[in-house]
Formats: structure tokens, sequence, C-alpha cells
């Protein structure tokens, strides 16, 4: 199975900052690799697929960047509707398997 | 646009079963990839199963925790996929998600408790 590391598990930042979140995955997954977001009380929501493609109606704020077994996942200029868990996922190979979340909190 | 809506969800004893269904709506089912994740309380999001288009075989995959137990169906009829859960254990309890297996549409979850 391909493993996830994704950290930090939690993150404290201020309306505006700019905050990276980093997934690793324990092999080459050819950039297939999703970013969702999940608000309290609500169904994940695919933000990035292929490692930095911006789904349609995400806001530019939002980006990814892939460099071989290497993700990050970058939010500029926080927004008070930001404030919530992210999630990578490998859609390479079965099982699927996601990172174990990082929840980002209002400092 | 891009629906999915579970049902089927409810309170079950400890080994009894449960099927879960999946509507979708939306785009193109008889070609898409189905999958099944799920949310146990306060926990992380943990990927139950997929199966693929009936063009390459309706061919399911599972986690290793629902494997043997758990069984995915589809239904391109009615666009509709299933959930059958087996054996069910209380650590089987979570928010049931149907998706696309690309993982761009997700439903609300469908709530299985499992509990004496």
């Amino acid at each position: 199975d391909i493993q996830m590391t994704q950290s930090p598990p939690s993150l404290s930042a201020s309306v505006g900052d700019t905050v990276t979140i980093t997934c690793r995955t324990s092999q080459i997954i050819n950039n297939y690799l999703n970013w969702h977001q999940q608000r309290p009380g609500k169904a994940p929501k695919l933000l990035i697929y292929g490692g930095f493609n911006l789904k349609g109606g995400v806001p530019s704020r939002f980006s990814g960047s892939a460099s071989g077994t290497h993700f990050t996942l970058t939010i500029s200029s926080l927004q008070p509707e930001d404030f919530a868990t992210y999630y990578c996922q490998q859609i390479y190979d079965v099982p699927r398997t996601f990172g174990q979340g990082t929840k980002l909190e209002i400092k | 646009e891009a629906q999915v809506l579970e049902s089927g969800g409810g309170l079950v004893e400890p080994g009894g079963s449960l099927r879960l269904s999946c509507a979708a709506s939306g785009f193109t089912f008889i070609s898409a990839w189905m999958a099944w994740v799920r949310q146990a309380p306060g926990k992380g999001l943990e990927w139950v199963g997929r199966i693929t288009s009936r063009d390459v075989g309706a061919t399911a995959d599972y986690g290793a925790p629902v494997h043997g137990r758990f069984f995915i169906s589809r239904d391109d009829s009615k666009n509709m996929v299933f959930l059958q859960m087996n054996s069910l254990r209380t650590d089987d309890t979570a928010l049931y998600y149907c998706s696309t297996d690309d993982g761009k549409t997700w439903g609300q979850g469908a709530l299985v408790t499992v509990s004496s």
C-alpha cells in the first residue's frame, strides 16, 4: 500500500496569512494526488487534482505543487471560510489512501 | 451539476448487515468509477473501496479492514452504486460517503451505527 505522510497535523494562523501543508508519498504516484477540504459537519470537497490543477470554482488563493513524492498545498491570504481540515489522497493505486489530515485553526 | 446522494444508513447490531445505496446524477455514470469512503466519529477519512466501470469489468477493490465483509456493486440502468456491509463490527461505525473514484464529486454521507 502507498503510505501518505501529511504534516503538520494542526496549524494555527490568522486571516490574511499564507500557510503550506505537506504530503509525502511512499512511492512515485505520477502526480495522482488530490487535496480535499472538509469543513466541520460537511462532506469533503476537492480543491486540487493531479497534484497542482485547481478544480473549477475553487478560489485562486489555493495552489498545489508536486515534485516526485513531495506535494504541497498552499493557501494564500487566508479567509475565515478556509479554517477547516485538509486531506491529501493518492488515486494512483488501490487501495486509495489518505493523509492523516491537517486541521487549520484560527489563531 | 454532478451529484451523488447516499441512503440506507441506520442502527444495526454487531454481526448484522446493512446495504447503502448511492444515486448519481449530472454526469455520465456508465463510465464513472465509483468509491465509498468512511469517517469514524472525530477521525480522518478512510477509503472503503471502489468499483470500476462495466467496460473494464466492473471490478471492485477493497481496503483491508473491510475485505471479505463489504461488497460494492452497481446498476448502470438506475445510475446507482451499492455497498453491502456484512458481519458488521462496532468499529465500522462511521459516516459513509459515496464519491466518484477521482474524488471530484462527494455525497453528504450516510451514518451507520453498529451497537447493541
